[in-house]
């Protein structure tokens, strides 16, 4: 069935430093890849997505690419600020009509002041 | 947010009980999710429902059944209730027209 694997599963950045996550996916029908960011006790939240027609898109300090031929699509999160510490998860979607949302394992960023 | 309502937001139920969580909506979509959340695991696929009375089953079904009897309510039980079940329930609506997902604030249960 559909998998989606994120690495890593905790990072932790110096503020003002970078920081990527990874992610790959296995059904090469999905057709669209959300980011979400989730605070402790809190719901997810979307933070940026992309399409399959699009390999990068940028919104401020976050931006996303995908590579649909090796399946996999990252999260760039520059200048990155001790606000920005949480939980991650990268999520894929079939073309199916079911629109699945298949997530990964999730990252826990944390931003150290 | 959105117009979806989880309940009840925390429950403690004892080993064996039945268990029955709400989403309800407001916005009249036709897709809607039940996820669970465990650490090292995300979010894992439940049940989902693409319309009325229509559903099916995702990656961790096993012992849970939902019922869609109307478009604003998805109902997820648990039959009988295992220490394994504990955890956080989250239900979803989508995708919208631009593919965007809800989420509710979440169901804390815990089994006793």
């Amino acid at each position: 069935g559909e998998n989606v694997e994120q690495h890593p599963s905790t990072l932790s950045v110096q503020e003002g430093d970078s920081a990527v996550i990874k992610c790959t996916y296995s059904d090469s029908a999905s057709n669209y890849f959300p980011w979400y960011k989730q605070e402790l006790g809190k719901r997810p939240q979307l933070i940026i997505d992309i399409r399959s027609n699009v390999g990068e898109k940028k919104d401020q300090r976050i931006a996303v690419t995908l590579n649909k031929t090796a399946k996999h699509f990252s999260l760039h999160i520059t200048e990155t600020q001790p606000e920005d510490s949480a939980v991650y998860f990268c999520a894929a979607v079939s073309s199916g009509n079911t629109g699945k949302l298949i997530f990964g394992q999730g990252t826990t960023l944390q931003v150290k002041p | 947010d959105a117009g979806i309502t989880q309940s009840p937001r925390h429950k403690v139920t004892e080993t064996g009980t039945p268990v029955t969580l709400r989403c309800h909506q407001t916005e009249n979509h036709r897709y809607m999710y039940w996820y669970r959340q465990d650490p090292g695991h995300g979010l894992r696929l439940i049940h989902y429902s693409y319309g009325v009375k229509d559903t099916d089953k995702g990656e961790v079904s096993d012992g849970y059944s939902v019922s869609r009897s109307k478009t604003e309510d998805f109902l997820l039980t648990l039959e009988s209730a295992t220490s394994s079940q504990t955890s956080v329930y989250f239900c979803a609506l989508g995708p919208t027209g631009n593919y965007g997902y809800t989420f509710g604030s979440g169901t804390r249960l815990t089994v006793v």
